[in-house]
């Protein structure tokens, strides 16, 4: 079946400190990845975007992801969190047609002082 | 330029009465999505207008929703009767054209509570 897991429902990182959070997918063709924020009371906002090439792709608000085929993962990162990077984020896959985006349950980020 | 707009941004309704959401897509685009939020779960999808025909409503739950996207603009999604399971937040997106290379824009989405 197709899905998209992201393990950590909360997590909280000092501002300054470093993250990642963690995606893991099944799908059974090529799969096109996607991490999404959602800052309260907006959209879903697409930050960056997988679908071939080099294997780590940069975004906006400073984030970056990896995919890596052998372990089905994407994980998201960003070296330095501010306090505005506080939402929830979701990973999501999709096949070449890219209608129907699969979503995982997301993750919600707290930024501490 | 507007993005996708939804509205209401809150509805509550009893259970068994009609609700009606309203989604505008960006201007010019073709491709309107429905998902759906349940509390504590992904997020799901509904379905997938191009312009104002049906493409793919594998995601729709029962025969109580009723999606329509007359003139291609504007989208309407209906259920009736509500039931206390289908309280959650409804998002609604639009895409320049279909496929995975054009990223699908989503609006703010509407909350919906049944009681």
């Amino acid at each position: 079946a197709q899905s998209v897991t992201q393990p950590d429902i909360h997590i909280t990182v000092s501002e300054g400190a470093s993250l990642e959070l963690r995606c893991n997918y099944s799908y059974g063709a090529t799969p096109y990845l996607f991490w999404y924020v959602q800052s309260p009371g907006q959209g879903l906002q697409l930050l960056l975007k997988y679908f071939s090439g080099d294997t780590l792709v940069q975004g906006i608000k400073g984030f970056e992801a990896e995919f890596k085929r052998s372990q089905s993962s994407f994980n998201l990162r960003k070296p330095s969190v501010h306090w505005s990077d506080a939402a929830e984020y979701f990973c999501a896959v999709s096949g070449q047609a890219g209608t129907a985006l699969i979503f995982g349950k997301g993750t919600t980020l707290s930024v501490s002082s | 330029e507007a993005g996708v707009t939804q509205f209401p941004s809150h509805s509550v309704i009893e259970k068994g009465q009609t609700v009606t959401l309203r989604c505008d897509p960006i201007s010019g685009h073709d491709n309107l999505y429905w998902y759906r939020r349940v509390m504590g779960k992904e997020i799901k999808f509904l379905l997938h207008f191009v312009k104002e025909s049906k493409q793919d409503e594998s995601g729709m739950p029962n025969n109580r929703f009723l999606a329509e996207r007359t003139g291609g603009t504007y989208s309407t999604l209906k259920v009736q009767p509500a039931e206390l399971e289908d309280s959650g937040v409804y998002f609604c997106a639009s895409s320049l054209t279909a496929g995975a290379y054009n990223e699908q824009f989503f609006g703010p989405g509407t909350r919906l509570t049944v009681l």
